[in-house]
């Protein structure tokens, strides 16, 4: 069984730049969560993912914005770039949406904004 | 407005001794909690979760948490660490509005003395 994984682990960006990340849910998954977790803190929920439709979404500007793939897999895609965005980004899938499924964790991205 | 708040920013315990990580949740019904692990530079990991029956759960790597309603509180619990405890522990609240979305304290750091 494959677990979640997220690419790249490290990314460092400039300030107005874009960024994609990348997440590969766990097999069998069909639904995939964005975490944004800044240091010392605990992850603030961004959106989710469920069938390829966005499926909730949390207190987050219009440009984080994401993709959900036939294979489930996902990306999320930053505009514009803040300093505030410097963060972990986490990924976790569940196997389905709506219920109270343990989510899973990849290991996430550290992306730095300078 | 759902919240967790997790009480100690850290908490220093040495090998071998007891431990107890202190969460309190603010949530109108029956609440769906659960507690993970964020070992340095990892994902999160799902220690236990609670949905309903006993209100004692245990979980993996030895640990348990108890759901004490009156209190609003599921504190997590080990007889006895072990140096590779050492992490950070967050404890999170479903939010059962929001497809299960899950809110987050801000976690406790467990130093580990030899």
């Amino acid at each position: 069984e494959t677990g979640v994984t997220q690419s790249p682990t490290h990314l460092i960006k400039t300030r107005g730049q874009q960024v994609t990340l990348r997440c590969s849910s766990q097999s069998g998954h069909n639904t995939v969560s964005w975490y944004q977790q800044a240091l010392g803190q605990g992850p603030q929920f961004i959106f989710q993912y469920y069938r390829e439709e966005e499926n909730g979404r949390g207190n987050f500007p219009p440009r984080f914005s994401g993709l959900q793939f036939p294979n489930y897999s996902s990306e999320l895609n930053v505009n514009a770039l803040e300093l505030d965005d410097s963060a972990l980004y986490l990924c976790a899938s569940s196997l389905r949406q709506g219920d109270n499924s343990p989510l899973h964790f990849g290991n996430g991205t550290r992306l730095t904004v300078t | 407005a759902q919240s967790v708040t997790q009480p100690d920013i850290h908490i220093t315990v040495s090998e071998g001794a007891s431990l107890e990580l202190r969460c309190n949740y603010s949530y109108g019904a029956t609440p769906y909690l659960f507690w993970y692990v964020q070992s340095p530079g990892q994902g999160l990991q799902l220690l236990l979760k609670y949905f309903s029956g006993d209100t004692l759960v245990q979980g993996i790597k030895g640990f348990e948490a108890e759901f004490k309603r009156s209190q609003s509180s599921f504190n997590l619990r080990k007889p006895s660490v072990h140096w590779s405890d050492a992490a950070e522990y967050f404890c999170a609240v479903a939010n059962m509005d929001s497809n299960y979305q899950l809110i987050w304290g801000a976690g406790t750091k467990l130093i580990i003395k030899p």
